[in-house]
């Protein structure tokens, strides 16, 4: 099993252009979340999907849209990238809500 | 408002020596904790949970619901302890009230 899994690794990106980050995880885990970490923020929660077929939104949405595009994948989009968006985003999943998070091993964004 | 609190950014303890990692929370009802480490160019994985009450690794932490803290505590502190540690927790309903602390770097000198 490779459990959660992301791409790409890294990415740079100029201030305007888009990208989606790719995410799936094969544990038949019904739970995915997004988060970005920033140095002295910890993580933080962008969005999450409690099931397949629902969004919603966690603590830091904005410039952001997910999509939930089966049980094993959960994609993020940044339409419009920011350099406010610099920052490393992790994918993970979990069985439900609340349980133990499995954690992929992250993408570092580079806005210029 | 800060719903997780792990004071120190970074901790250093001798090799043998105790450890102990700070945690405090701050929310009203049942919330779940939970302690993740992040070891050099590994990915972050659970260490351990309130409710299973299990010992990882040596380390041992008790949800204080009196003081609301969830410290981490380890009695003789390895070198391969050296790792990113943070505290989380998750809030009764949706993953909306899920919170990370900012995490502590502990060192372990040899």
């Amino acid at each position: 099993n490779a459990g959660v899994t992301q791409t790409p690794k890294f990415q740079v990106l100029k201030t305007g252009q888009s990208m989606t980050l790719q995410c799936a995880q094969d544990m038949n885990h019904n739970s995915m979340y997004w988060y970005r970490q920033d140095p002295g923020m910890g993580l933080r929660l962008i969005y999450y999907s409690a099931s397949e077929g629902t969004t919603d939104k966690g603590e830091v949405p904005n410039g952001y849209n997910v999509s939930r595009l089966n049980k094993r994948e959960f994609s993020l989009r940044l339409e419009s990238a920011a350099p406010s968006q610099t920052s490393v985003y992790f994918c993970a999943s979990s069985v439900v809500i609340r349980y133990e998070q499995y954690f992929g091993p992250g993408t570092r964004l580079t806005v210029t | 408002a800060q719903r997780v609190t792990q004071p120190e950014k970074l901790l250093s303890v001798f090799k043998g020596a105790p450890v102990e990692l700070k945690c405090n929370y701050s929310y009203s009802g049942s919330p779940e904790l939970f302690w993740y480490v992040q070891y050099s160019r590994q990915r972050l994985q659970l260490l351990l949970r309130h409710i299973s009450r299990e010992s990882i690794k040596g380390f041992t932490a008790d949800l204080n619901k009196g003081e609301t803290s969830f410290h981490l505590k380890k009695p003789f502190a390895q070198e391969e302890d050296s790792a990113m540690y943070y505290c989380a927790l998750s809030g009764q309903t949706g993953a909306n009230n899920l919170f990370f602390g900012t995490g502590t770097r502990l060192t372990v000198i040899p």
